[in-house]
């Protein structure tokens, strides 16, 4: 199976500032789709941001971007001018694109605190 | 709002009973899926549906059961609950089997095993 790992449970950011949220994943296929979800305080779960491996663009969506390369199995979300409602569990996600019961596998989270 | 509607959103119950979460996907998706989410922790995938039929299953324990229905709403069952049982129990829908599309996750419900 799949496995993503954040090795970061805990980051914090100045409001207005940038941070990088670090995912890698261990996979043996070769197209697939990454995703990044927010879960503020009311335990919501948001999509923010998602990439198709076969892709080699970054998805940007506003303040939010993703670095994903592909060799290294890497895919970052970075937030640009951090904001308080930014604060949040933010999860990264992976799903296969071929085969039958593609679910979902989900990472353990990062924490992120941003201060005023 | 996502358009998946989960009840109920609140549960308080006793140890060693038997309980039913239900979950209607947004209009037209035909796959279902239910997580577990303890305080703290993250998402543990139990298992999903494609129009009624199970597709995949996670790490759902034997207590635990879910059917999705014809009119594509499902269930999960948790029987003799356990304290471990308490947590916040997600079910999100997607178009298809699979593909490019997110799952779309309902609000949850709070199960709490006294």
């Amino acid at each position: 199976a799949q496995t993503v790992t954040q090795s970061q449970p805990e980051m914090s950011v100045q409001e207005a500032e940038t941070v990088t949220l670090s995912c890698t994943y261990d996979t043996s296929e070769s197209d697939y789709y990454l995703f990044w979800y927010k879960q503020p305080p009311s335990r919501q779960m948001i999509l923010v941001i998602r990439q198709e491996a076969y892709k080699q663009q970054n998805a940007t969506e506003n303040r939010f971007s993703v670095n994903f390369q592909k060799a290294a199995k890497s895919f970052s979300l970075k937030i640009s001018d951090s904001q308080l409602g930014d604060a949040a569990m933010y999860f990264c996600a992976y799903r296969s694109a071929s085969g039958v019961g593609n679910q979902f596998y989900f990472g353990t989270g990062t924490s992120l605190t941003v201060i005023p | 709002d996502s358009g998946v509607t989960q009840t109920p959103k609140h549960l308080i119950t006793a140890t060693g009973q038997r309980v039913t979460l239900r979950c209607s996907p947004r209009s037209g998706d035909l796959s279902v899926y239910w997580y577990q989410q303890s305080l703290d922790q993250g998402l543990q995938f139990l298992i999903q549906y494609y129009n009624g039929e199970e597709r995949a299953k996670g790490n759902i324990l034997e207590r635990f059961s879910a059917q999705q229905f014809p009119d594509l709403h499902s269930e999960l069952n948790l029987s003799s609950l356990e304290l471990g049982d308490s947590a916040l129990y997600f079910c999100a829908s997607s178009p298809r089997l699979a593909g490019y599309e997110t799952q779309y996750f309902g609000p949850g419900t709070r199960l709490l095993v006294l």
